[in-house]
């Protein structure tokens, strides 16, 4: 159906808090992505994973972990959230091939208080 | 390393206006090009993207772009604006090399006044 999904769309979190992030996609592609949309900043890449366990640091993946242990999932994770983690973050999704278009989730925005 | 410029934080139109959004990218040979568009509280959604053959490349919605390597330019234009074209545009880059991480531009506001 062509659609990633981002799990929770919001989400509230006391700074020292671990956060986990979630992301699926139905059309087999290799390669996914986490950003960051802060105002003024455009999109960010924090992590790209080019399959199951295959990951690589994107432009600020400090503070950031991943995990992808199935290829339709792929997981952010904050180990103790930070206030300047507020953000909202986007997965995308794509086939492998650099002309292919990413297929963002409609966000899930995290507010660390 | 790959870059984009968007110069336009914000760009205000009345309806039925041509428009152009300006999009300039560094990158040494010649990279796949894209524009995304993001409507209110949702992801990014391709409005269209180039490699090479003819440099103006259609879109969805009546939305066109000219890529001109001479200038490192890849603009986005439409003939006339709709208050539902009001959303936030952003260009994008991917090359070569061995991760193909695209990198984004920060984004254009197009305000569409009726």
């Amino acid at each position: 159906d062509m659609k990633v999904t981002q799990m929770p769309r919001y989400l509230i979190k006391r700074m020292g808090e671990n956060v986990l992030l979630e992301c699926g996609q139905d059309m087999s592609h290799e390669t996914m992505y986490w950003y960051r949309q802060d105002p003024g900043l455009g999109l960010q890449l924090i992590y790209i994973s080019y399959d199951v366990d295959s990951n690589s640091e994107g432009d600020i993946p400090k503070g950031y972990r991943v995990s992808r242990k199935k290829r339709e999932h792929f997981s952010l994770i904050l180990d103790s959230a930070k206030t300047n983690q507020t953000s909202v973050y986007f997965c995308a999704s794509s086939l492998w091939d650099r002309g292919n278009t990413l297929y963002f989730g409609e966000g899930s925005r995290l507010i660390v208080v | 390393a790959q870059s984009v410029t968007q110069p336009d934080a914000r760009v205000t139109v009345s309806e039925g206006a041509s428009l152009q959004l300006r999009c300039k990218y560094s990158y040494s040979g010649t990279p796949y090009l894209f524009w995304y568009v993001q409507y209110p509280r949702q992801g990014l959604q391709l409005l269209l993207k180039y490699y090479s053959g003819d440099p103006v490349v259609q879109g969805v919605n009546g939305f066109e772009a000219e890529f001109i390597k001479s200038n490192s330019s890849f603009h986005l234009r439409k003939a006339s604006v709709h208050w539902s074209d009001s959303a936030v545009y952003f260009c994008a880059v991917r090359g070569p090399g061995g991760n193909y991480k695209p990198t984004f531009g920060k984004g254009t506001s197009l305000v569409v006044h009726p």
